[in-house]
């Protein structure tokens, strides 16, 4: 069973620019989730995506965004990136059924860079 | 919102039992306690769940006391590739949804 893929894996923009980063969950899963995490903040949860649905946000500004698909695939853009934007963004996914703490599995993750 | 607490970092010998104790006053009803062990540059990974009592798989073993506000992750002779971060985490409870909060884990550093 094919786990999570993230792509790409690493990512340099410039300050201004716009990115979108892929998340390919587990065949089944329909839950997938985006984390956040940096040295200083950790791993911070940036929103939740079920059958399409956002379900779930954290609090993070406007320019962060995301969407997913029928297929359960998701992409997570950021526009207007500034250089506290420089992180490591995880993807992963679930079964998403109502239980409450589901297992989630975890991408590579993508290493972006804003310079 | 139920957050949790645990020690910021441990030391340990190759070879020991570890336990990490979390602290987790306002658990809902709902909420399963779920432990995640992460390398550097890689994903959180799935190590144990429980909802109450002591949960044992085939890497550690979760012991949850009966009013569950702490629960305690038991790794049985680590080595040195179990150094790594430990996050505790709650299911947080949300109307139709889930939504995974972490804290900030414990980051064990096993020596030799």
């Amino acid at each position: 069973k094919a786990g999570v893929t993230q792509t790409p894996r690493y990512l340099i923009k410039t300050r201004g620019q716009q990115v979108t980063l892929s998340c390919s969950p587990i065949s089944g899963h329909r839950s997938v989730s985006w984390y956040q995490q940096t040295p200083g903040q950790g791993l911070q949860f940036l929103f939740e995506y079920f059958s399409e649905t956002q379900r779930n946000k954290g609090n993070f500004p406007g320019r962060f965004s995301g969407r997913q698909f029928s297929n359960s695939r998701s992409e997570m853009n950021v526009s207007t990136l500034e250089l506290g934007d420089s992180a490591l963004y995880l993807c992963a996914s679930s079964s998403g059924g109502a239980r409450v703490g589901t297992e989630a599995f975890f991408g590579q993750g993508t290493r972006l860079t804003v310079v | 919102l139920a957050k949790t607490t645990q020690p910021i970092s441990m030391d340990s010998y190759e070879g020991q039992e570890v336990n990490i104790t979390c602290s987790h006053n306002n658990i809902a009803t709902n909420d399963y306690i779920t432990w995640y062990q992460q390398f550097p540059s890689q994903g959180p990974r799935f190590i144990i769940q429980g909802y109450k009592t002591k949960v044992t798989n085939e890497v550690a073993s979760l012991f949850i006391p009966a009013d569950r506000k702490s629960s305690t992750l038991s790794l049985p002779r680590v080595s040195l590739s179990d150094t790594a971060v430990y996050y505790c985490l709650v299911g947080d409870e949300n109307t139709g949804g889930f939504k995974t909060i972490f804290g900030a884990g414990t980051r064990l550093f096993v020596k030799a």
